[in-house]
């Protein structure tokens, strides 16, 4: 099977502008998560998606925001971008969500430059 | 303080040391993951669990679910080892919001 994709893989973008990271889940899974790396605050979960419907939300401003289709495809995005959203933005699959915990399986990421 | 704590951030080891990793939370969880990630960002699922103890390979995980501590241990340390570990738990204290709160991750270093 193939594994979790995400594109691009790296950005480039200037403040204020608006971004938007795509992310193909493996097979079958039906729930996709993003996170977001900085090295002064880590890993920090976003929002999960399952069935087309936001599920779970972490602590981030409105400016961020994700969407999933049929397919479970998912996409997020981020409108009037700040320096301080320059990370690796994660993206993980796994094939079910609730308070049963699934493995999760990541993708490579997108690294995002805000200059 | 934070929800998950990792200890120790940065860990030097010689090939063949027996390496553990420690990893203490304080909220009510599901399941605990430990996580290895190499530079370059790929972050791969060691482990998945909720009681008991796993074992892949060299690598042994555990969980004490009464004290909410976990640890990894790695026997037999090689180079290929070294990448940064980082325990996760699925929190599951705040009603129906389940997500994955992160530590900060050990970076292990295995020298030759």
């Amino acid at each position: 099977k193939a594994g979790v994709t995400q594109t691009p893989r790296y950005l480039i973008k200037t403040r204020g502008q608006q971004v938007t990271l795509s992310c193909s889940p493996i097979s079958g899974h039906r729930s996709v998560s993003w996170y977001q790396q900085t090295p002064g605050q880590g890993l920090q979960f976003l929002f999960e998606y399952f069935s087309e419907t936001q599920r779970n939300k972490g602590n981030f401003p409105g400016r961020f925001s994700g969407r999933q289709f049929s397919n479970s495809r998912s996409e997020m995005n981020v409108s009037t971008l700040e320096l301080g959203d320059s990370a690796l933005y994660l993206c993980a699959s796994s094939l079910g969500t609730g308070p049963v915990s699934y493995e999760q399986y990541f993708g490579p990421g997108t690294r995002l430059t805000v200059t | 303080k934070n929800e998950v704590e990792q200890s120790p951030q940065n860990l030097t080891a010689q090939e063949g040391e027996f390496i553990t990793i420690n990893c203490s939370y304080s909220v009510g969880i599901s399941a605990l993951h430990w996580l290895q990630q190499h530079p370059g960002g790929g972050i791969v699922s060691l482990f998945m669990l909720s009681s008991g103890k796993k074992k892949h390979g060299r690598l042994i995980a555990t969980i004490n679910i009464q004290e909410k501590h976990s640890s990894l241990h790695i026997t037999a340390s090689h180079p290929r080892d070294s990448a940064v570990y980082i325990c996760a738990v699925r929190d599951n204290s705040g009603g129906s919001n389940y997500k994955l709160t992160f530590g900060k991750g050990t970076l292990l270093t295995v020298n030759p």
